[in-house]
């Protein structure tokens, strides 16, 4: 599976769009790209995939480039129970996938 | 529809003690993963089943780790003898196929402590 990059930790303003960055330059075809977010003593939370195309659902938005080789995971009015671990993982769709989890971006809604 | 169950939420245990973790997937999900993380870390695989099968395990420690998934539904993983680098957050996670692609809900996870 591909392997990601992403910033150790970003700040956002309570209210504000949180826009947080995912490199993954070397994804293949067929791997999509997941959010999870893990809130304080909590387990993963899953929040959005996609493969090509921009998805949006309840929670974020994801924002995947042409050449698929970055996105982004917009929040788009964070609040503080918004601050969590926020991973981007790439991995093929098929059944019983192996996902490859990083360090992943802290991100600290500030009031 | 209820989520990932775990138990226990907590565990503290000496060292060379052995130890149990339970989890009950949610329903009809056929697959099935145990996760370790480390504090300061991302989560990662143990093992995984699919049904009652072995998937992967290929980052399993068997000479301590075990696990099994009975009749396809609950899995215990166990540890023994424990060691203090075993001091993680064990996470066991189900996954079931959505539009494109699978996706995996996780359970709140177990503490454990190893003194």
């Amino acid at each position: 599976d591909a392997k990601t990059t992403q910033p150790p930790s970003m700040d956002c303003a309570e209210g504000r769009a949180a826009n947080l960055p995912c490199n993954h330059s070397t994804i293949s075809g067929n791997e999509y790209v997941y959010w999870y977010r893990q809130i304080h003593s909590q387990g993963p939370q899953y929040i959005i995939h996609g493969l090509k195309n921009n998805e949006t659902n309840e929670m974020a938005s994801l924002i995947i480039t042409e050449d698929r080789k970055s996105s982004t995971l917009i929040l788009p009015h964070a609040t503080l129970r918004d601050t969590a671990v926020y991973y981007c993982i790439v991995s093929r769709g098929n059944y019983g996938q192996n996902f490859v989890f990083g360090p992943g971006t802290r991100l600290s809604v500030l009031p | 529809e209820a989520g990932v169950a775990q138990s226990p939420r907590y565990k503290i245990i000496e060292k060379r003690q052995s130890v149990a973790f339970w989890c009950n997937p949610i329903s009809g999900h056929a697959t099935l993963y145990w996760y370790q993380q480390i504090l300061g870390q991302g989560p990662k695989l143990l093992i995984q089943f699919q049904n009652n099968g072995v998937v992967d395990d290929s980052q399993l420690p068997k000479d301590r780790f075990s696990a099994e998934r009975l009749k396809g539904v609950d899995s215990t993983l166990k540890i023994q003898p424990a060691k203090l680098e075993d001091s993680a957050v064990y996470l066991c996670a189900s996954s079931v196929r959505l539009a494109g692609g699978d996706t995996q809900y996780f359970g709140p996870g177990t503490r454990l402590t190893v003194l």
